[in-house]
């Protein structure tokens, strides 16, 4: 299975509030991303967060990592149409499989008007 | 030039065609990345290529070729394929790549489309 299982599978909101997804794990890891896809194209990615750190900002988007409880959550504040879209977190769990991300099941976010 | 760029952007074969995705990336990147991701699943990686090398495989069945002409291309030819191979097939890149100590930050093409009748 995947190591990164996401949730929830789909989450639709208004446009204005915000936005959380949840990114649980299995095994150890160097570090975590976050990437966005629009319906049917490449991955964008958003932000990295490493092993030893517990949050980061990058504008709207605010990233947590508890790795205790193997898990992380993207935030997005304030949200716009533009977010539609599907988020997935990768892991990247270092020794002989360190830079081969592995991508969870992801979370396809709808932003009304 | 901080793009991955895919050709085609949609591909329609039959079973017994011989086809060929192609990637180009001018951002001096050292890896790069098939992955297949079907559709409303996560990408899942096929090859990697490190340094212009073959450095991961995942089991990927033969049906699918890699190529890595040079640091800036790479091809996947298709030969025989069966119609539940359709799928998008992305293509990315990172630098420094796999089996560093750098975190690898992929930069992804659109993708190809890929339908076989």
């Amino acid at each position: 299975s995947q190591q990164g299982e996401e949730d929830p599978q789909a989450l639709s909101i208004q446009e204005g509030e915000n936005a959380t997804m949840n990114c649980s794990y299995k095994t150890s890891i160097n570090n975590l991303q976050w990437y966005r896809q629009n319906s049917g194209r490449g991955l964008v990615h958003l932000i990295l967060i490493r092993s030893n750190e517990r949050e980061k900002h990058s504008g709207r988007l605010r990233v947590t990592l508890d790795t205790s409880k193997k898990s992380s959550s993207l935030l997005i504040t304030a949200s716009r149409a533009a977010d539609t879209a599907s988020y997935f977190c990768a892991t990247d769990d270092g020794g002989t499989n360190a830079g081969k991300s592995t991508f969870g099941d992801g979370t396809t976010l709808t932003v009304k008007p | 030039d901080t793009e991955v760029t895919q050709t085609p952007k949609h591909l329609v074969m039959g079973m017994t065609n011989k086809k060929s995705l192609k990637c180009e990336q001018h951002m001096g990147h050292r890896a790069m990345y098939w992955y297949k991701q079907k559709a409303k699943k996560p990408p899942e990686l096929m090859f990697v290529y490190s340094y212009e090398k073959l450095s991961i495989n995942e089991s990927v069945p033969s049906r699918f070729s890699p190529e890595c002409p040079n640091s800036s291309l790479l091809n996947l030819h298709l030969h025989a394929l069966q119609p539940e191979d359709s799928a998008l097939y992305l293509c990315a890149s990172s630098q420094p790549g796999p089996g560093s100590s750098g975190a690898n930050v992929l930069t992804f093409g659109a993708g190809s489309r890929l339908t076989v009748l």
